[in-house]
């Protein structure tokens, strides 16, 4: 199985910055089929990517998604109060499907 | 606006079976290209698939819990189900049922239901 591994696991941070989280896959994901989650305290996790750059309905264009093969990335272009949570990054490209073990962001 | 509800007994013994219901309100499973699957949550710790099911009734398992894990659909009711045999603490975490798209991107989520596995 495609084993993901984020880095890093905390990021400190300021409202207002630029953040940007990394996933790394233990092979190359194939066609990219690579996701990214947020999850805030006591939250179901949401939805932000797909197909590792396009943006789920009503994501805000502050979210980013890059990357292709084995290195992906997750920007956020400008931190609002509101984004501090864990992100996950999964890959659906080949199966099992698998989740990254998370990048808490917090302030 | 589909809506997904997780339902179940918040306390298992272990050795026994977890069983849990999805209840989807705002889409019918038995349409469309959807698929309709399971992912937990240990306490303070990461996400795993644990399996999807078609409305056709194929279903797709993680390895590390196939044979313990079964995934099914109850159509009259708008339903599916998670049967988890033979639990043990390891299997302590917050199950979250999800609207699977058919490639395996996870867009619509429960709100999670937690299931303990204690004597």
């Amino acid at each position: 199985e495609i084993v993901l591994t984020q880095s890093p696991g905390t990021l400190s941070v300021s409202p207002g910055e630029r953040v940007t989280l990394s996933c790394r896959a233990s092979q190359d994901v194939p066609g990219d089929f690579l996701a990214w989650y947020q999850q805030k305290s006591g939250q179901a996790p949401r939805l932000l990517i797909y197909d590792a750059s396009a943006r789920a309905t009503d994501i805000p264009d502050r979210f980013r998604g890059s990357g292709s093969g084995s290195d992906f990335s997750l920007t956020v272009s400008w931190l609002e109060p509101e984004d501090f949570a864990v992100y996950y990054c999964q890959q659906y490209g080949i199966g099992p499907l698998t989740f990254g073990g998370g990048t808490r962001v917090e302030i | 606006q589909v809506q997904l509800q997780e339902s179940g007994p918040g306390l298992v013994r272990p050795w026994e079976t977890l069983s849990l219901r999805c209840s989807v309100s705002g889409y019918l499973i038995t349409t469309g290209s959807y698929h309709w699957g399971w992912v937990r949550q240990p306490p303070g710790k990461g996400l795993e698939w644990i399996g999807s099911i078609f409305r056709t009734g194929k279903t797709y398992y993680t390895p590390s819990l196939m044979g313990r894990a079964a995934i099914s659909m109850d159509k009259s009711r708008n339903q599916f189900s998670l049967t988890l045999s033979y639990v043990t603490a390891a299997d302590t975490a917050v199950y979250y049922c999800v609207r699977d798209k058919p490639s395996g991107i996870f867009d619509s989520w429960g709100q999670g239901t937690l299931a303990a596995v204690s004597s």
